[in-house]
């Protein structure tokens, strides 16, 4: 299993600009996340799921959206960067049906001048 | 959830025993407590939880006490590889808050030769 996989690892976006970050498993886990880290704090949820067609805001939801079309797969799209998005973002997925623990991607590192 | 405490950092040698405390005082009765840990630049990896009972497994051994309001880490034989940040977190088992995990700022171990 390749596990959780994020592409790009890193992008540079100008202010204005909007892209997509990809997030896939291979876990078949129904429950996926996205979250940010800013330099030197710990992780912020940004959007969660569920299910496929399930989804649901966390802790810093403005400015970003989510879909969720089928269980692997949990993009995360930045509409109209701003520097504030400026951080690293990791995408995560665990069992859906206990405390399960959470499975993390390697992160995508996100520059917004 | 509860929130935690930890300390900001903490050394440990190489090969000795590096005990990490968590505070939780408010932690609930069905409240899980779970470790992570984060290498630098690399998404958070899942060490360990429990509800009430000492839990062991490869990586760690997890103490937590009667009364459930601290709990303790235990790497037995710190390695380099073990340096990194380390994150208690304490979670509910309801629909709600199964995946939503509460980062703080953890406690930095630096395991040294």
């Amino acid at each position: 299993n390749a596990g959780v996989t994020q592409t790009p690892k890193f992008r540079i976006l100008k202010i204005g600009q909007s892209m997509t970050l990809q997030c896939t498993q291979d876990m078949n886990h129904n429950y996926m996340y996205w979250y940010r880290q800013d330099p030197g704090m710990g992780l912020k949820l940004i959007y969660y799921s569920v299910g496929a067609g399930i989804t649901d805001k966390g802790e810093v939801p403005n400015g970003y959206n989510v879909s969720r079309s089928t269980t692997e797969d949990f993009p995360l799209r930045l509409e109209l960067a701003a520097p504030s998005q400026t951080s690293v973002y990791f995408c995560a997925s665990s069992y859906g049906t206990g405390p399960g623990d959470q499975y993390f991607g390697p992160g995508t590192r996100l520059l917004v001048l | 959830d509860a929130k935690t405490t930890q300390p900001p950092s903490m050394d440990c040698a190489e090969g000795r025993a590096a005990n990490l405390p968590c505070n939780h005082s408010t932690i609930s009765g069905n409240e899980y407590v779970y470790w992570y840990r984060q290498i630098h630049s690399q998404g958070p990896q899942y060490i360990i939880h429990g509800l009430k009972n000492n839990e062991t497994n490869e990586m760690a051994s997890l103490i937590i006490t009667e009364d459930r309001k601290s709990s303790t880490l235990i790497l037995p034989h710190a390695t380099l590889r073990d340096t990194a940040v380390y994150y208690c977190i304490v979670r509910g088992r309801t629909t709600d808050s199964w995946g939503k995990l509460q980062f703080g700022a953890g406690t930095q171990v630096v395991v040294t030769p």
